[in-house]
């Protein structure tokens, strides 16, 4: 099983600041990587495939990179509705594995 | 637009089967190159992957549950269905039914199953 490990556990960001959230993988995941958001009370929503890709209706300050075993979700101006928690989630190997997750909350 | 909604018993005793069913609307699930499958999220933790069903039938399982977990699925209703054998309490969680192309991208809103006597 592929073990995915995200830092930091907690960020603490100012409106309108830069978000960087990093994501691990124990082995390669090529590219095979996907970023969620999940709001309290809410099912997690799909923000990056393909580790740089975003998925349909993201906004544009959201942005993905790395590939192999070290990625990063960007953030580029923090917005309200940007504060929620965020996981990443390798598709490369069965079992599909989530991330323990990144809490982006405001300072 | 694709929905995904899920539904069953909220509460289930221990030692009991949970038992849960996801109705798809705008889509069917015989569309070729999905997935559908099951995650859980026990309050207040992060999201465990259950398993999923191809849309040919296959299906793939968590190694920590495939003991216990049986995944189907209803063509003819345009469902699929998780069965947890031998529940206990730490499967108390929000299982939400999902479709996964590369991704997750369709969700359900989620449903609290809650294991107690």
């Amino acid at each position: 099983e592929i073990v995915m490990t995200q830092s930091p556990a907690t960020l603490s960001v100012s409106p309108g600041e830069r978000a960087t959230l990093s994501c691990r993988a124990s082995q390669s995941v090529s590219s095979n990587l996907a970023w969620y958001q999940q709001k309290p009370g809410q099912a997690p929503r799909l923000l990056i495939y393909g580790a740089s890709t975003r998925a349909t209706g993201i906004p544009a300050r959201f942005s993905g990179s790395g590939s192999g075993t070290e990625f990063t979700l960007t953030i580029s101006s923090l917005q309200s509705e940007d504060f929620a928690v965020y996981y990443c989630q390798q598709y490369n190997n069965w079992p599909l594995t989530f991330g323990p997750g990144t809490k982006v909350d405001i300072k | 637009q694709l929905q995904l909604q899920e539904s069953g018993p909220g509460l289930v005793k221990p030692s009991e089967t949970l038992s849960l069913t996801c109705t798809v609307s705008g889509g069917s699930i015989s569309s070729s190159s999905y997935y559908w499958g099951w995650i859980r999220q026990p309050p207040g933790k992060g999201l465990e992957w259950i398993g999923s069903i191809y849309y040919s039938g296959s299906t793939y399982y968590n190694p920590s549950l495939k003991s216990r977990v049986t995944i189907s699925k209803d063509t003819s209703k345009n469902q699929f269905s998780l069965k947890l054998s031998s529940v206990t309490a730490a499967d108390t969680a929000v299982y939400y039914c999902a479709r996964r192309d590369r991704a997750i991208d369709y969700w359900g809103q989620g449903t609290l199953v809650t294991v107690s006597s």
